[in-house]
């Protein structure tokens, strides 16, 4: 089956770049999720979209920036990287009903790396 | 490639009762680290309980516990005395020491009164 692809799945960046994260959630899934997950720290929630429209959000830096295409696709824009930025990524996605809590399928994660 | 299951999509459970969330995984390595996360509506993953794949001796946090079987390569989380503020989505995750993460795709704990 079909899981949640995110890529790339590693990237290096210097201080003060930009890096552009996807993720292409499991199909018919019309929400998606973003995660931060620090060395050693739980997976912090960034932002979620649903239908394309964001639909909740979390602790996103103001310089990181995200949006959900008409193919329900996702991308984690995130500029002037700074060191502490160096992460793990989480894409997840989920077909999101009445309930507001949803079964979430996780993507393997991008590994960001500032230097 | 490393995999984790969650056979159980819902569970529910009356207040005060005793709960177990099931998760097996699959993972050729013999060092590596289990967790359970719970996600609270607001989407946060807040972390339960942690396992270390060496320790032998299950990991408790207060009402929390787990039944870690390696051969078995299972991952059950217990709830006991269960609240209502532990109605939640539950996720179990495995991590590997090259940092490689992978979540289960969660259980929906309701908790009645």
């Amino acid at each position: 089956a079909a899981g949640v692809i995110q890529s790339p799945r590693h990237l290096i960046k210097e201080k003060r770049e930009t890096a552009t994260l996807k993720c292409y959630p499991i199909p018919r899934h019309d929400t998606v999720y973003w995660y931060q997950q620090g060395p050693g720290q739980d997976p912090q929630f960034l932002i979620s979209f649903y239908e394309k429209m964001q639909s909740d959000k979390g602790s996103i830096p103001d310089r990181f920036s995200a949006q959900q295409f008409s193919d329900y696709h996702s991308e984690l824009n995130m500029s002037s990287l700074e060191l502490g930025d160096s992460a793990l990524y989480f894409c997840a996605s989920s077909l999101l009903g009445v309930q507001t809590l949803t079964l979430a399928f996780f993507g393997q994660g991008t590994r960001l790396t500032v230097v | 490639a490393q995999t984790v299951t969650q056979s159980q999509p819902e569970m529910s459970v009356q207040e005060a009762e005793t709960v177990t969330l099931s998760c097996t995984y699959d993972t050729s390595e013999s060092d590596y680290y289990l967790f359970w996360y719970k996600q609270p509506p607001s989407r946060q993953m807040i972390l339960v309980i942690r396992q270390e794949a060496y320790k032998q001796q299950n990991a408790t946090e207060n009402r929390f516990s787990v039944n870690f079987q390696k051969a078995a390569k299972s991952f059950s989380l217990k709830i006991s005395d269960s609240q209502l503020g532990d109605a939640a989505m539950y996720f179990c995750a495995y991590q590997s020491y090259g940092q490689n993460f992978v979540f289960g795709p969660g259980t929906r704990l309701s908790v009645l009164p």
